[in-house]
């Protein structure tokens, strides 16, 4: 089967200014998720969605970031005005819903900010 | 709330050496474990996991075991290859909720 898909793999933008990433989960899968990975650190949550409804964005900074997952499948991320601390790797991971399933990642899209 | 706690990188061994690096959790509860690898240029991938007590999670030669007593979850290989070298996390999670990451640990086999 298709693996999680993501894209832009890459992104260099200058602060103040807007970016957007997507992912696509594995068919299937209801559960996606929103990781950061900033360099030198593990990956942290930052929203989790069941079909298109958010379970989890306590750790979103929603004065900047966004999330939508239209219809249950696609997501999309924004930031909107990024900051330096933005720099990070961005991994969309998805999983069946329900139990203790594993969680499948994407390749990441990484973020320079300037 | 919820952490793990992992052996500071990097770590440098020869082909052949035998691996460990520790991994300890706080957490709430019983979560699952789990030992995720990233190697260059490629995304996380799952490399073994433990959902109670007890329980060992294996592959690839590598294996780990799920230790309550002492909040741990220590990654183990008898042999190691140049084809193991990679970033290392250990995590755990509550049912289908979030991941908690380790900081990772950067591995580097030399022949």
């Amino acid at each position: 089967e298709a693996g999680v898909a993501q894209s832009p793999r890459y992104k260099i933008i200058e602060k103040r200014q807007s970016v957007a990433f997507w992912c696509n989960p594995i068919s299937g899968h209801a559960t996606l998720y929103w990781y950061q990975q900033i360099l030198g650190q593990g990956p942290k949550l930052l929203i989790q969605f069941q079909n298109n409804g958010v379970v989890d964005d306590s750790q979103l900074p929603k004065d900047r970031f966004s999330a939508e997952r239209l219809k249950g499948v696609d997501s999309t991320l924004k930031i909107q005005p990024a900051k330096l601390e933005d720099s990070a790797v961005y991994l969309c991971a998805s999983s069946r819903p329900g139990g203790r399933h594993e969680q499948y990642f994407g390749p990441g899209t990484r973020l320079t900010v300037t | 709330g919820d952490s793990v706690t992992q052996m500071e990188g990097p770590v440098t061994l020869s082909e052949e050496a035998f691996l460990t690096i520790n991994c300890t959790y706080t957490a709430t509860g019983y979560p699952s474990l789990f030992w995720y690898v990233q190697y260059p240029g490629e995304g996380l991938q799952l490399l073994l996991k433990a959902t109670k007590a007890d329980d060992k999670g294996s592959n690839k030669g590598f294996e780990a075991t799920y230790r309550k007593e002492t909040t741990s979850f220590h990654l183990e290989k008898g042999s190691v290859q140049v084809s193991d070298s990679a970033v290392y996390f250990c995590a755990l999670s509550f049912g289908n909720e979030k991941l908690t990451f380790g900081t990772g640990t950067r591995l580097t086999i030399i022949p």
